[in-house]
Parts: C-alpha cells; structure tokens; sequence
C-alpha cells in the first residue's frame, strides 16, 4: 500500500519569502506524484504532478516540485510567495498502472502573512 | 479545460433524511469518478470509485448502503447519504478522471450538515 506523510501541518512565511513544503512517500511500485492546492470551502486544483522525464515539474503561477527516488521525496517550492498563495497544499500519489485512485497526506497549510 | 461541477455546495438536512450530491463533468466525457469525504482539517479519504454503467468499487469501511452511488452516464455520478445522522456531517467532494493525461478533475465540494 502507498503512503504519503506531509512532515508539517502549517507553515508560516512572510510575503515574499521562499517556502518549501514537504512531501515523503513509501510505496514499493513506482508511483505518479501530484501537488493540489484546496481554498476554504472549495474543491481541488492540480498544481502540478510528476508522471515521467524530467523530476523537475514546474507550474505556471511559479510553484515547481522535484522527484527525488532516492529520498522517496516530491517536495514544494517557490522563491517568492503570495498573499494569494495562502491555502491548503496537498500532496498524493497513484501507482503506475494501478488502479487510478489517488492517496493524499494529510495537508500543508500556508499562511502568507503581509 | 476540464470543468466538474458539484451540487449542492451547502446542505442542511435533518438527521434521518437522505441527501442526493450531483457531481457533472461539463466538458468531458467521465468513465471513472471518485468520492471523497474530508473531515475538518484533514485530508481526503477515499470513499469509492465510480464507474459508468457497473455498481461502484467502495473502500474498506465505507458503508454500501448508506452511501449509495450511482453512475448512469459518462457525465453524471450522484451520491446519496441515506438516512443523514450527525455524524455523517462533512465535506464532500467528487473527482472525475479525465481532462488530460493522468489528470484528474475535482468538483468544488458539498458541505453536509445534519441536525
């Protein structure tokens, strides 16, 4: 079975300033990765995801995300945040070739305080 | 791009009622849809997978007859909380598969509250 652990519950950053969000994984197949951001009371938005190639995804509102096998990591950066960028940020994986249902951690919330 | 619609957004209902939620993909044509429940400050759990045309696919724990799904087209799921109590207040939310390669498309969530 997969798992997916979010090491930290909140995080609190200044405008402005880098953020990375943490994302391990445990899993004996390969996997396909993916970042959702979820505003209050609201459904979830792809923020990017790693299916192959490159291990590092980029999106286009400046988040990226690096696939680290070794470290069974898919952690969350970005140099500058937002106001707007606070939100709840989840992490998941599906196995390559399985099933297609995703398991999520247990989310990140970014506050961005002015 | 991909666009799935959910209603209700808000939901009260008294306890011993049944609740229907619509999940439709717009734009897209949906074989696979999946149901979460999230409790407050918490992740998604996976409730079932809905497939078009076959009975649905529930995860361990998941009660079968109290949330009943239905998936009668490739654009429509629906799931109905028989017989609400208190404590199946939550979040709901759908997802449907398609909309790109691996991609999958959320709906804006049911919030479910039963008194």
């Amino acid at each position: 079975a997969q798992s997916v652990t979010q090491l930290d519950s909140q995080v609190p950053v200044f405008e402005e300033a880098p953020v990375e969000l943490r994302c391990n994984y445990s899993s004996s197949v390969s996997v396909y990765l993916f970042w959702y951001v979820q505003y209050p009371n609201q459904g979830l938005q792809l923020l990017l995801k790693y299916l192959s190639g490159s291990t590092l995804v980029e999106s286009i509102n400046g988040f990226e995300a690096e696939f680290n096998k070794s470290q069974t990591s898919f952690h969350l950066r970005k140099p500058s945040v937002h106001i707007s960028d606070t939100a709840e940020y989840f992490c998941a994986v599906s196995v390559r070739g399985g099933s297609e249902k995703l398991v999520f951690g247990k989310g990140t919330k970014l506050t961005v305080n002015p | 791009g991909a666009v799935v619609s959910q209603h209700p957004s808000r939901v009260i209902c008294k306890s011993g009622t049944s609740v229907k939620i619509e999940c439709r993909s717009l734009d897209f044509q949906a074989t696979t849809m999946f149901w979460y429940r999230q409790f407050p400050k918490q992740s998604l759990m996976l409730m079932a997978t809905s497939n078009e045309g076959s009975k649905a696919t529930y995860e361990q724990g998941v009660e079968k007859d109290k949330f009943l799904i239905n998936h009668a087209s490739l654009t429509l799921s629906t799931l109905t909380v028989t017989s609400a109590h208190p404590e199946d207040s939550s979040f709901y939310i759908c997802s449907a598969r398609g909309g790109g390669p691996y991609g999958y498309t959320f709906g804006s969530g049911t919030r479910l509250t039963v008194v």
